[in-house]
């Protein structure tokens, strides 16, 4: 079964405004969290990453913050551009001694209104 | 900056035709996948690749499929008898040992006809 998902397909935000997109994820045993973007015609594109071991990272207007204890990650981009329009995965890597693999969410699209 | 690469950007074959997808990896990294989007939908696991072997595979990855490192710098992908369902992006990525990141290429889109 799917054991990464994301809570809205598609979120609206206004051009300046903050973005946050949310994500849920149901195996505890993953250790590494990664979120993605990915542009029309465009493989995924890394964002940002945390371990397991943290609850917030930050990065270059965005934050990854993850909840342990009720499985949820989220992605927040502060005032949000024309150029973040795309669509966001969260994905997750369960340790493995064999390919440490990478599973998708559904994924959220952003639609930035001017 | 490396990158992972895609050839061809877009391939159109016939129903029951074989296909051959090509990639390029990251010339250090280790760790090679092949990942595959239907339109709209989500990013799916096919198969993982590590020292010269597959490592997992996924349920869409049957008999069809196969993947191949012939020599030090490809990664192929091998649908035996494409069916129609099998239209899609086909993403390549590769991983460094040691790394956490994995690095995805543009994607080839496969269209059956």
């Amino acid at each position: 079964g799917e054991s990464v998902g994301l809570h809205l397909p598609t979120l609206s935000v206004q051009e300046g405004d903050n973005s946050i997109i949310n994500c849920a994820y149901s195996n505890s045993a993953s250790d590494y969290f990664i979120w993605y973007k990915q542009e029309s015609g465009k493989g995924p594109q890394f964002i940002i990453d945390i371990r397991s071991n943290m609850d917030k990272r930050q990065g270059q207007r965005v934050t990854v913050l993850l909840n342990k204890t009720v499985k949820h990650l989220s992605l927040q981009i502060a005032a949000t551009q024309p150029g973040d329009s795309a669509v966001y995965f969260c994905a997750e890597r369960t340790p493995s001694n064999r390919d440490d693999k990478i599973i998708f969410g559904k994924g959220t699209r952003l639609h930035i209104l001017p | 900056e490396p990158e992972v690469t895609q050839t061809p950007s877009h391939q159109v074959t016939q129903m029951g035709q074989e296909v051959i997808l090509r990639c390029v990896p990251i010339s250090n990294h280790l760790y090679f996948y092949w990942y595959r989007q239907i339109l709209g939908q989500k990013v799916e696991f096919l198969v993982s690749f590590y020292n010269n072997e597959i490592s997992e595979k996924s349920e869409i990855f049957d008999d069809q499929f196969s993947v191949e490192r012939p020599d030090g710098s490809n990664f192929t992908l091998k649908i035996r008898s494409t069916k129609l369902e099998d239209s899609a992006m086909y993403f390549c990525a590769s991983k460094g040992q040691g790394g956490s990141e994995a690095f995805f290429g543009q994607g080839t889109r496969l269209t059956v006809v």
